[in-house]
């Protein structure tokens, strides 16, 4: 059965460092979404993307973070300058096109702010 | 503003027993409503579905769900507990005007044997 798949598992980076998380969504899939969860909180939405855009985004997704499909099977999110509070597990998912309602969703990648 | 509440931190269930895990939705307008299943290291599993049409529906490994709209709630449950079935699980709502779910805090089935 098809899967979404994301990289790093784990991620340690160093404060004010930039991190890219890769996921690559199921292939047929054509919308794409960011979720986080921080320790002990709720799994929040961050951002929606389809056909090379976003298409709704949090209040969370600020200036700091980014999208990008680059090619037909990645989906990256990118945070320019990471601050303590980004420690999350990032979880990535993906849904078919109209008509299909459930997100499918990555293992996640657990970031880790020092 | 739209939120979904998870009444109960941990649901303890006898293996062979029925369990029921809570969810209740505050939303304006028709919502679409979900379960996922979380086991430990692995990502958020599709369980179910309500989009419209019948209020029961049946989802993966025996579950189903009932969607109560008076009451505004979406309860999973099982007719017999299985120890697997220990995990966390997540309720989650989404609006059509809108591409994101949102989650509620999550309940922690534990069956025992």
């Amino acid at each position: 059965e098809p899967e979404v798949t994301q990289t790093p598992s784990h991620q340690v980076t160093q404060m004010g460092q930039e991190v890219i998380l890769r996921c690559v969504p199921i292939s047929n899939h054509l919308y794409f979404y960011w979720y986080r969860q921080i320790l002990g909180q709720k799994v929040e939405f961050l951002v929606s993307f389809y056909n090379n855009e976003i298409s709704e985004k949090s209040e969370i997704f600020d200036d700091q973070f980014s999208v990008e499909r680059p090619d037909g099977s990645n989906f990256t999110l990118k945070i320019r300058s990471t601050k303590l509070e980004d420690s999350a597990m990032y979880f990535c998912a993906s849904r078919t096109g109209t008509g299909a309602y459930e997100q499918y969703f990555g293992p996640g990648t657990r970031l880790t702010v020092t | 503003a739209q939120s979904v509440a998870q009444p109960e931190d941990q649901v303890n269930v006898a293996e062979g027993n029925p369990l029921t895990v809570k969810c209740t939705y505050s939303v304006s307008g028709n919502p679409y409503l979900f379960w996922y299943v979380q086991y430990p290291n692995r990502g958020l599993q599709f369980l179910l579905k309500y989009i419209t049409g019948d209020n029961l529906v049946k989802g993966s490994y025996g579950f189903e769900a009932e969607f109560n709209k008076s009451q505004t709630s979406f309860h999973l449950k099982k007719p017999s507990a299985l120890v697997s079935d220990s995990a966390l699980y997540f309720c989650a709502v989404r609006m059509d005007s809108s591409y994101k779910l949102i989650f509620g805090s999550g309940t922690r089935l534990l069956v025992r044997p």
